[in-house]
């Protein structure tokens, strides 16, 4: 089974400054997309950046970027210039690449990062 | 507006009452779920829908039942609620086609 890590519970980041999240992943398929999550005070669960295992190109998003290493089976999300809307929970989550089948529909996640802006 | 909407938002019930929190969308997905978010355990799939008429089991799906009659529905049912139920809900959808999943808004339920 698919387990996605996230070892930093929560995290601080001065405004306009860089902060990286962890996330580690293990799986044994070769075919896979990662994504990063923003869930706000809001709650609403808010797509930041994806990746697809098959492209060596880490993904990046304006403020947004991912460091991507396939063999270490890790997915760091980069933000920079951070400002005080970023403040909220970041989920880590993965996703079969296989289509047409029940597991392709299932996002695993990771127990997420709250990230606070701080002024 | 694309969206998926679920309702109620929030919810308090007491043990054993039967309940089902509605989830509809308007992008014609195929594939639609159900996740819990629990403190410290991220979301998990309670259930999900690759089609009308074909559901299955995800991670923990102990308590809850779903149905998918109609390609824009996917209630979640609660026939006999507990307080380890007591969670946030969320239903998303996603074409078959596409990587992006559409989440609602969220269900808070609390069972006393």
């Amino acid at each position: 089974a698919q387990t996605v890590t996230q070892s930093q519970p929560e995290m601080s980041v001065q405004e306009a400054e860089t902060v990286t999240l962890s996330c580690t992943y293990d799986t044994s398929e070769s075919d896979y997309y990662l994504f990063w999550y923003k869930q706000p005070p809001s709650r609403q669960m808010i797509l930041v950046i994806r990746q697809e295992a098959y492209k060596q190109q880490n993904a990046t998003e304006n403020r947004f970027s991912v460091n991507f290493q396939k063999a270490a089976k890790s997915f760091s999300l980069k933000i920079s210039d951070s400002q005080l809307g970023d403040a909220a929970m970041y989920f880590c989550a993965y996703r079969r690449g296989i289509l047409n089948t029940g597991t392709a529909s299932k996002l695993t996640f990771g127990t997420g990062t709250r990230l606070q802006v701080t002024l | 507006e694309a969206q998926v909407t679920q309702n109620p938002r929030y919810l308090i019930t007491v043990t054993g009452k039967k309940l089902t929190v509605t989830c509809s969308q308007n992008m014609n997905h195929e594939y639609m779920s159900w996740y819990r978010q629990d403190p410290g355990l991220g979301l998990r799939q309670i259930y999900y829908s690759m089609n009308v008429e074909v559901t299955d089991k995800g991670d923990v799906p102990e308590g809850y039942k779903v149905s998918r009659k109609e390609k824009r529905n996917f209630p979640l049912i609660l026939e006999s609620p507990s307080p380890n139920q007591t969670s946030l809900y969320f239903c998303a959808s996603r074409s078959g086609t596409s990587n992006e999943a559409f989440f609602g808004q969220g269900t808070r339920l609390t069972v006393v």
